[in-house]
């Protein structure tokens, strides 16, 4: 059962304009959502988060959006640059015990931004 | 500020070998760690997480096992490797939700 679920596996846009990448969840019991870049043969980048008590959360090009109602987080990118052109994955944490959190990825999107 | 490190970056070992891939942070204390998995064309697998020295918790059973020995030390091995053991490796660690990644550990076991 996947709890977290980035249905486009790809996305491709044009230097300059929106990139938006979108997440869907199940569980209801995840308080924390984060989204991560990766580039090949890399690990993974912590890109933004947001708490599940707000509904955007913005730094520089990237805002996050939740949806909780719908369960639904979006990644926005704008403008798009062509370094921008990597896998993101969306991830929900729950807290498990003492100083650890339970953290689910879906599978990715990979972005290509072209000039 | 933290870094974490990995090492080997690229591992070519024949079916039966054994396996060890070592994860070190530096600037903090008393870190959760984690090894997770990314096989071809897949998602992040988390393998097993460790909240102090010689507490391992597993999170999918297999032929691999993890042991912290030293507060910033994690370690991945096993004893016979397996061509399903091929894949991109993956180190981390954690004082929130939030985790940050080492470089990776390409594996290709033939």
């Amino acid at each position: 059962d996947q709890q977290v679920k980035q249905n486009s596996p790809s996305l491709s846009v044009q230097e300059g304009r929106i990139s938006i990448l979108n997440c869907d969840y199940t569980n209801s019991m995840f308080d924390y959502f984060l989204w991560y870049k990766k580039y090949p043969a890399e690990g993974p980048t912590f890109l933004i988060s947001i708490s599940s008590i707000k509904d955007k959360n913005e730094d520089g090009r990237f805002t996050v959006f939740l949806n909780k109602s719908a369960k639904h987080l979006s990644l926005h990118i704008v403008p798009s640059q062509p370094g921008d052109s990597a896998v993101y994955f969306c991830a929900a944490s729950v807290p498990s015990g003492g100083s650890n959190y339970k953290l689910t990825f879906g599978k990715g999107t990979l972005l290509t931004v072209n000039p | 500020s933290q870094t974490i490190h990995q090492w080997p970056a690229t591992l070519v070992q024949p079916v039966g070998s054994p396996l060890s891939l070592e994860c070190t942070v530096e600037g903090t204390s008393n870190p959760n760690l984690y090894w997770y998995r990314q096989a071809a064309g897949r998602g992040l697998q988390l393998l097993f997480y460790s909240i102090g020295i010689g507490q391992i918790s597993s999170e999918v059973p297999q032929n691999l096992s993890a042991s912290r020995p030293q507060d910033r030390q994690f370690i991945l091995s096993s004893k016979k490797l397996l061509l399903s053991d091929s894949g991109f490796y993956l180190c981390a660690w954690s004082a929130s939700s939030v985790r940050y990644f080492g470089p990776g550990t390409r594996l290709l076991v033939l």
